[in-house]
């Protein structure tokens, strides 16, 4: 079946460093993948996708390509802000289906 | 914006009773869905519905588990009799109707946090 792995949290990091936070996966056929974020007390937004294999998603600042060779799609930012701070969870679709298959979740901790 | 919302934020019962856990999907979607997360654990599918039945459920959704759209804006989603192993974090999500399902992004409510005693 279907599987995603991430990186174990928490992830901590002063204001200013570089992101990576780890995806891998196992599918079936050509998935979509996808980062969703948690912030404290809210629920899951879509951060950014991909749809095929070496399509880049982005959204504020934060990036992830479509690895086909190596099935992952790693989460990287060049600078992170403390409002950064937050669960990331790693996801895919198989093909011809629409639920989400999650990873565990990375909490990110970002400290002045 | 329009977002998705959940009720109550917290439930806390007694192994074996039925407890309903509430959601109001986005007005103009037309798919819905339950996940939940165990504490340490991954966020798992349990069940999406569409057009008025399931159109797709996960192992984990037995007869223990059903869901319902009572009326045009809450879905529900029904445990008979609550074990244990049942505390967990419940979401909602909605998405609207699309010729390509996987693009189509689903919107999430903030949780439903239950505690079975």
């Amino acid at each position: 079946g279907n599987s995603v792995t991430q990186m174990e949290g928490p992830v901590t990091l002063s204001e200013e460093a570089f992101l990576t936070i780890n995806c891998t996966y196992t599918a079936t056929g050509y998935p979509s993948l996808f980062w969703y974020v948690q912030y404290p007390g809210e629920g899951l937004q879509l951060l950014l996708k991909a749809t095929k294999a070496d399509d880049k998603g982005s959204n504020k600042g934060f990036e992830a390509t479509y690895r086909k060779e190596t099935t992952s799609f790693h989460l990287e930012k060049g600078s992170v802000q403390v409002s950064d701070s937050a669960v990331y969870f790693c996801a895919l679709i198989q093909s011809g289906y629409s639920t989400l298959t999650f990873g565990k979740g990375t909490m990110l901790l970002v400290s002045p | 914006e329009p977002e998705v919302t959940q009720t109550p934020s917290h439930q806390v019962t007694q192994m074996g009773q039925e407890v309903i856990l509430r959601c109001v999907p986005i007005s103009n979607h037309l798919y819905f869905y339950w996940y939940r997360q165990i504490l340490g654990q991954k966020v798992e599918f349990l069940v999406s519905f569409y057009n008025n039945e399931i159109s797709e459920k996960s192992e984990i959704f037995d007869d223990q588990f059903s869901v319902e759209r009572p009326d045009g804006s809450n879905f529900t989603l029904k445990i008979r009799s609550t074990k244990l192993e049942d505390s967990a974090m419940y979401f909602c999500a909605s998405r609207a109707s699309g010729a390509t399902s996987s693009y189509n992004e689903q919107f999430f409510g903030p949780g439903t946090r239950l505690t079975v005693l």
